[in-house]
């Protein structure tokens, strides 16, 4: 079955320092690969998108992930957390032939003072 | 503004009775989807619709039914069949094109239902 995990439910760094949220998809031919952000009870935004162009990916805010085929991953990177990147992240990936997405169960970012 | 609306933002519903959320999209997409969302967990997929008079049942279609009459609207009808309906839906769009091409999806606010 197609899915994609998050390593990590919970994620807690200090602001200014580095974020890393962990993502790993089951393989396909073509994967097309999504960060979303979700502040509380808001909708989703998109940080950034990987549809088999550079394999390092800059988004929003910051933000970046770098697909690794070889590793199936596509981990989200940020230099130095600030409060404001506080929310519930999703890795999401879209298969070719399946139009709708496939989420992954979301890692929740805290960010300390 | 282009955008992506939901109302109500907070609905209550008493058990057996039908509630209808509402979806309304601006930006021309010919695709939307409804997502239910629990916590703890990712979003699923309820219905989608990639044209005007066709939708298709996503994996937790049980309970729950969608009409797509014109392009901008995709209301939800939450049923007295659907067992454990609380939760967060998210209404989303996407601009049009075949199953192999991926367009980003544009996600509403959404609307928090609860069940009394």
């Amino acid at each position: 079955a197609q899915s994609v995990t998050q390593l990590d439910s919970h994620v807690s760094v200090s602001e200014g320092t580095p974020v890393l949220l962990r993502c790993n998809y089951s393989s396909s031919y073509s994967p097309s690969l999504f960060w979303y952000v979700q502040h509380p009870n808001k909708g989703l935004q998109l940080l950034l998108k990987y549809t088999s162009a550079a394999t390092l990916v800059k988004g929003i805010n910051g933000f970046e992930a770098e697909f690794k085929k070889s590793e199936t991953s596509f981990h989200l990177t940020k230099p130095s957390a600030h409060m404001s990147d506080a929310a519930e992240y999703f890795c999401v990936v879209s298969y070719t032939g399946r139009r709708a997405l496939t989420f992954g169960s979301g890692t929740r970012l805290q960010v300390q003072p | 503004d282009g955008g992506i609306t939901q109302s109500p933002k907070y609905l209550f519903r008493k058990e057996g009775q039908n509630v209808t959320l509402s979806c309304e999209q601006n930006l021309n997409h010919d695709a939307m989807y409804w997502y239910r969302q629990d916590p703890g967990q990712g979003l699923r997929l309820i219905y989608y619709s990639q044209i005007v008079n066709d939708f298709q049942k996503g994996d937790i279609a049980e309970g729950y039914s969608v009409s797509r009459e014109k392009k901008e609207s995709f209301p939800l009808t939450v049923t007295s069949a659907q067992k454990n309906p609380t939760a967060f839906y998210l209404c989303a769009s996407s601009m049009g094109g075949g199953t192999s091409d991926v367009n980003e999806q544009f996600f509403g606010p959404g609307t928090r239902l609860t069940v009394l």
